[in-house]
């Protein structure tokens, strides 16, 4: 399996501000994923990133607030962009083992806005 | 679309009880099936899973049959422990060309001595 690190663990921002969630993998992958986990509440994806291309957005989410960049195989970031209070979730990373179709999951980012 | 409905929670089970935690699906085609574990401080690990029809899912004691007749994934274990105290979240994902994850809301599950 892969292992994946995110940077930063946890954040406290202020509202208006933005801020850029970091996702390693020790692996190349093809497709990468960030999901939000909202307080008490499942995943819901925000978008799915493939290298070399432009991120593939869920209804609800959009580039302007959540742009996402994928520069190689093993790296993407997500910004949170114009934070407000209802930001404050859990961001997720995850890669696709093309093999064995599993998904694994980064520890997360906490993220408080205030 | 796709959807996944899980037993609600929060479940309190005492040591050595059987566990249940209900998962059905809608879903276009067929897809797979994955029980994730999130325990207390940690991230989402995969617990198990089933990629076709009957296939049984294992893994810490763990089960999961996929049944495609009653679109279920019920999650089993005949004897739990504290250590099983966790948020379990059922998801599924179809291959229709994103395969992207999409979960059930988790049950929380407490295991008392």
């Amino acid at each position: 399996s892969a292992v994946i690190s995110q940077k930063p663990s946890r954040d406290i921002c202020q509202r208006g501000t933005s801020l850029t969630i970091q996702c390693q993998v020790d692996s190349q992958v093809t497709m990468m994923f960030w999901y939000r986990q909202q307080p008490g509440q499942s995943l819901t994806l925000i978008a799915t990133a493939n290298q070399g291309s432009e991120a593939t957005y869920e209804s609800g989410f959009v580039i302007d607030k959540f742009p996402i960049s994928r520069p190689n195989l093993t790296f993407s970031t997500l910004t949170v962009s114009n934070m407000s209070p209802e930001d404050s979730s859990i961001y997720l990373c995850s890669v696709e083992d093309r093999r064995t179709y599993e998904q694994y999951f980064g520890p997360g980012t906490r993220l408080t806005v205030t | 679309g796709d959807s996944v409905t899980q037993m609600e929670g929060p479940v309190t089970l005492s040591e050595e009880a059987f566990l249940t935690i209900n998962c059905t699906y809608t879903a276009t085609g067929y897809p797979s099936l994955f029980w994730y574990v999130q325990y207390p401080g940690e991230g989402l690990q995969l617990l198990l899973k089933a990629t076709k029809a009957d296939d049984k899912g294992s893994n810490k004691g763990f089960e999961a049959t996929y049944r495609k007749e009653t679109t279920s994934f019920h999650l089993e274990k005949g004897s739990v422990q504290v250590s099983d105290s966790a948020v379990y979240f059922c998801a599924l994902s179809s291959f229709d060309g994103n395969e992207k994850l999409t979960f059930g809301t988790g049950t929380r599950l407490t295991i008392i001595p």
